[in-house]
């Protein structure tokens, strides 16, 4: 198994542009996450999914979009980045149950936004 | 509201022990993560606490008292790899504490 598997690793974006932040696993997990991670700040839920065809906010979901088409993938998507968006993004997806079961973390996207 | 407070660095020696505490305050707790993080890598597992008590797990234990909204992780034999940042979350909102930097010394 490869589990989580996140694309790019690294990516630099002017003001404005948009891009989609890749994530899959492999391990048929429903539930899956993104964070992202600022020094400092510790990890902050952005969206998540329990499952395909659901997803809702977290604590963070203002200037991104998520979509859950299928079990395996749940990307994330920049409107418009802006500088504040600055980030390491890390994607999340664990067994069932999204607050009972250890999540499994990809490697993470090192975004800059100029 | 949600808060959880670690302490942001602490230091010991190779072959001690050492107590990483977690305060927390939630509304709708489930339980305690601790997810350990190495420098420029993912989260990985390290426990998981629903009810009060000490849980052991070789090196490494954690406890909770949910009456007290408090936790931590001891880690013993310390050894020069456990240095890292370990991060407490809350669950079921995965609220994470801003990480405990860990330096191990000779």
């Amino acid at each position: 198994n490869a589990g989580v598997t996140q694309t790019p690793k690294f990516q630099v974006l002017k003001t404005g542009q948009s891009m989609t932040l890749q994530c899959a696993q492999d391990m048929n997990h429903e539930y899956m996450s993104w964070y992202r991670q600022d020094p400092g700040m510790g990890l902050r839920l952005i969206h998540y999914s329990v499952g395909a065809g659901i997803t809702d906010q977290g604590e963070v979901p203002n200037g991104y979009n998520v979509s859950r088409s299928t079990t395996e993938d749940f990307p994330l998507r920049l409107l418009s980045a802006a500088p504040s968006q600055t980030s390491v993004y890390f994607c999340a997806s664990s067994q069932a149950n999204l607050g009972n079961n250890e999540q499994f973390f990809g490697p993470g996207t090192r975004l800059t936004v100029l | 509201g949600q808060n959880i407070d670690q302490p942001t660095e602490m230091t010991a020696t190779e072959g001690a022990i050492v107590q990483i505490n977690c305060t927390y305050q939630t509304s709708g707790f489930n339980g305690l993560f601790w997810y350990q993080q190495h420098a420029g890598e993912a989260p990985t597992f390290l426990s998981y606490n629903v009810l009060d008590g000490l849980e052991e797990k070789g090196r490494f234990s954690s406890f909770l008292s949910r009456s007290k909204g408090y936790s931590y992780l001891l880690l013993k034999e310390l050894q020069m790899k456990d240095s890292a940042s370990y991060l407490c979350a809350a669950s079921p909102l995965m609220r994470f504490g801003a990480g405990t930097r860990l330096t191990v010394k000779p």
